[in-house]
């Protein structure tokens, strides 16, 4: 979508941190998601956060939300080799949903 | 099923030809929804149903493109007279519909080709 960009590519070594970014126009976004999508597969949910939210924290993962700069990010710590995938961010408003979705960041994971 | 099934995986057609593509959705998710992945670009929305309501048809790129949700359930989204342009992943999503925070969970696609 034109209203959420992301970066393409990211690579990383395996077992440092990934930092994936994203930024979104809309200012009333209510809820903000990444996805994963892994090679011939469908997307799969991996982690959303609510607009009045500035961190959320999931074992590996971690999201961070400036509302100001409507800047999203997805931290990924000790990154492994299963974690090469696109991964997807996107936006929904109140009482809509449809999804906004960026292009994807490839991340590829290198030993 | 426990997901979202799509059919077929692949689909190879040459240009000019109908195509239908089929989503069976998680059940009891009364909303389903269609989006493309074109290569290098992220899904953009075709169309939406949910329940009874008139469907949002507001992504769909032209009039070749049609879908419909028999029975509240399974979809099929037919492109007529094909094009190149057309080549792309076909996603389908279901979720529950009820409102609020709602995780959309997405089939594998159908992978079309127009020669």
């Amino acid at each position: 979508g034109e209203d959420v960009e992301q970066s393409l590519f990211l690579s990383v070594r395996e077992g440092d941190s990934s930092v994936i970014n994203c930024t979104y126009t809309d200012s009333s976004s209510t809820y903000l998601y990444w996805y994963k999508q892994e090679p011939g597969a469908g997307l799969q949910l991996l982690t959303y956060i609510f607009s009045n939210m500035d961190m959320k924290q999931d074992q590996r993962l971690t999201v961070l939300l400036n509302k100001k700069d409507k800047h999203l990010s997805l931290r990924i710590a000790d990154t492994q080799t299963g974690d090469s995938a696109i991964y997807f961010c996107a936006e929904s408003m109140r009482n809509d949903y449809k999804l906004s979705f960026g292009a994807g960041t490839t991340v590829t994971v290198r030993a | 099923g426990a997901g979202v099934s799509q059919s077929p995986s692949n689909k190879v057609t040459e240009k000019g030809k109908d195509v239908e593509l089929r989503c069976d959705p998680i059940s009891g998710h009364t909303a389903l929804y269609w989006y493309r992945q074109s290569l290098g670009q992220g899904l953009e929305f075709l169309i939406y149903f949910q329940g009874n309501s008139a469907p949002d048809k507001s992504g769909l790129p032209s009039d070749r493109f049609s879908a419909e949700r028999t029975g509240g359930s399974v979809s099929t989204l037919t492109i007529q007279r094909t094009q190149q342009e057309d080549s792309a992943v076909y996603l389908c999503a279901s979720s529950r519909g009820t409102g609020g925070l709602e995780t959309q969970y997405f089939g594998p696609g159908t992978r079309l080709l127009v020669l």
